[in-house]
């Protein structure tokens, strides 16, 4: 997967805890996106950062989630306030500037709230 | 956002060749192909991409008719390992454009 790492691979959270999951783009990729996969379906579009911009976050909830990717480091994907309807597997993708512009996706994150 | 219809599941067996169709009616002027595969449990990988006609790489073929309302994925003599879910998708021209998925087709290869 050209090199997307995201970390933890799975993240167990109690409902009302924070969860953080992280991406790291392969250098020169300064597109990150993030979906959301619930079981048996397929991915669904959460939000498109590029690096300190929200470009569009049309697919994220308005509460309790939000998404950044600073000039130095990771993009970061938050979920506050956890509930179980939150688990599923989150999937970073990362592409650069100029199109057709192929993704290239992370492993996941499996979150599980208990 | 242009939809996409593909068969929910298809089985084959080793060494076959499979052709997965997609259907795309109202595919836009800037749309690219994309087919994805992904196994379980973990994230999808990148197959192949066209505009219009025939595309091959290492992996797979991607024909494209003139009107480019559909599109198939070819995939030679496949092995168990290419047990997955196939996701063909449309894409905008530029980086922004997310990706759409719908539910794919699982492939199933039977020995």
């Amino acid at each position: 997967n050209a090199g997307v790492m995201q970390n933890p691979r799975h993240l167990v959270r109690r409902r009302g805890q924070e969860a953080r999951l992280r991406c790291s783009p392969m250098k020169g990729h300064s597109h990150v996106y993030w979906y959301r996969q619930l079981p048996e379906e397929g991915l669904k579009f959460m939000v498109y950062l590029q690096k300190e911009n929200i470009i569009d976050e049309s697919g994220m909830p308005k509460e309790r989630f939000s998404a950044e990717f600073p000039k130095e480091g990771p993009s970061i994907l938050r979920i506050q306030q956890v509930v179980r309807g939150d688990s599923a597997a989150y999937f970073c993708a990362a592409g650069v500037a100029g199109g057709p512009v192929v993704q290239f996706f992370g492993p996941g994150t499996r979150l599980t709230v208990l | 956002l242009a939809k996409t219809t593909q068969p929910i599941s298809m089985d084959s067996y080793e060494g076959q060749e499979v052709n997965i169709t997609c259907s795309h009616n109202n595919i836009a002027t800037n749309d690219y192909i994309t087919w994805y595969q992904q196994f379980p449990s973990q994230g999808p990988r990148f197959i192949i991409q066209g505009y219009k006609t025939k595309v091959t790489n290492e992996v797979a073929s991607l024909f494209i008719p003139a009107d480019r309302k559909s599109s198939t994925l070819s995939l030679p003599r496949v092995s168990l390992s290419d047990t997955a879910v196939y996701y063909c998708l449309l894409r905008g021209h530029n980086a922004g454009n997310m990706l759409t998925f719908g539910g794919g087709t699982r492939l199933m290869v039977k020995p």
